[in-house]
């Protein structure tokens, strides 16, 4: 199993370029998660889905959009892209209410994104 | 609002120590604390997770308690191996069924030197 897998790992884009970030999992996963990750923040949930179709904002969600078309893919896109959000990005997976209701998070490598 | 944090924020120790990394929640109404650890330009790597029922939880050398009541977990490291070195996150779950909600602290940064 490859786990959670993340693409690309890094990217530079200008100010006001869009791009989409690409999760995908192997599990069987119920329920995946987007985080963003900065120095002296921490990490912070952007957005989830608890199962396919569905998504819901996290503690940071302004200026992102997310959709889950597939079980095994989480996709986020920047629409217009600003140097506040120059940061690591993290996809995570567990299961839900249908894996016992554990919760356990299993996160992918990253992508390391910069904005100019 | 829930907030975690984590003391120290860096530890340096020589091989073979055990040590205890501390994690402090303000919000004692949790569905689980999980503990991960963290490789410079990787991805987080889930070591334990305690559900709000349980005392504690063990694999290998590590050990991780929780107690609600005072809003504090411990991750205990025996016989710390340079290997050892990361940074070291916990995350707290809030407690219901749906709402997403986890929170992480900001880690401990951990050497093991040789």
């Amino acid at each position: 199993n490859a786990g959670v897998t993340q693409t690309p790992k890094f990217r530079v884009l200008k100010t006001g370029q869009s791009m989409t970030l690409l999760c995908a999992q192997d599990m069987n996963h119920e329920y995946m998660y987007w985080y963003r990750q900065d120095p002296g923040m921490g990490l912070r949930l952007i957005h989830y889905s608890v199962g396919e179709g569905t998504t819901a904002k996290g503690e940071v969600p302004d200026g992102y959009n997310v959709s889950r078309l597939k079980k095994q893919n989480f996709l986020l896109g920047l629409e217009s892209a600003a140097p506040s959000q120059t940061s690591v990005y993290f996809c995570a997976s567990s299961y839900g209410l249908a894996g016992g209701l554990t919760y356990e998070q299993y996160f992918g490598p990253g992508t390391r994104l910069t904005v100019t | 609002k829930q907030e975690v944090t984590q003391i120290p924020a860096a530890l340096s120790v020589p091989e073979g120590e055990n040590l205890v990394l501390n994690c402090s929640f303000t919000d004692s109404a949790i569905y689980n604390l999980q503990w991960f650890r963290q490789d410079p330009g990787k991805g987080l790597t889930s070591l334990l997770l305690i559900q709000s029922s349980q005392r504690e939880q063990t694999s290998g050398r590590l050990n991780a308690s929780l107690d609600k009541s005072s809003g504090r977990s411990t991750l205990y490291i025996a016989a710390s191996q340079p290997g050892d070195s990361a940074t070291y996150l916990c995350a707290v779950k809030r407690d219901d069924n749906y709402g997403q909600n986890f929170v992480f602290g900001p880690g401990t940064r951990l050497s093991v030197l040789p």
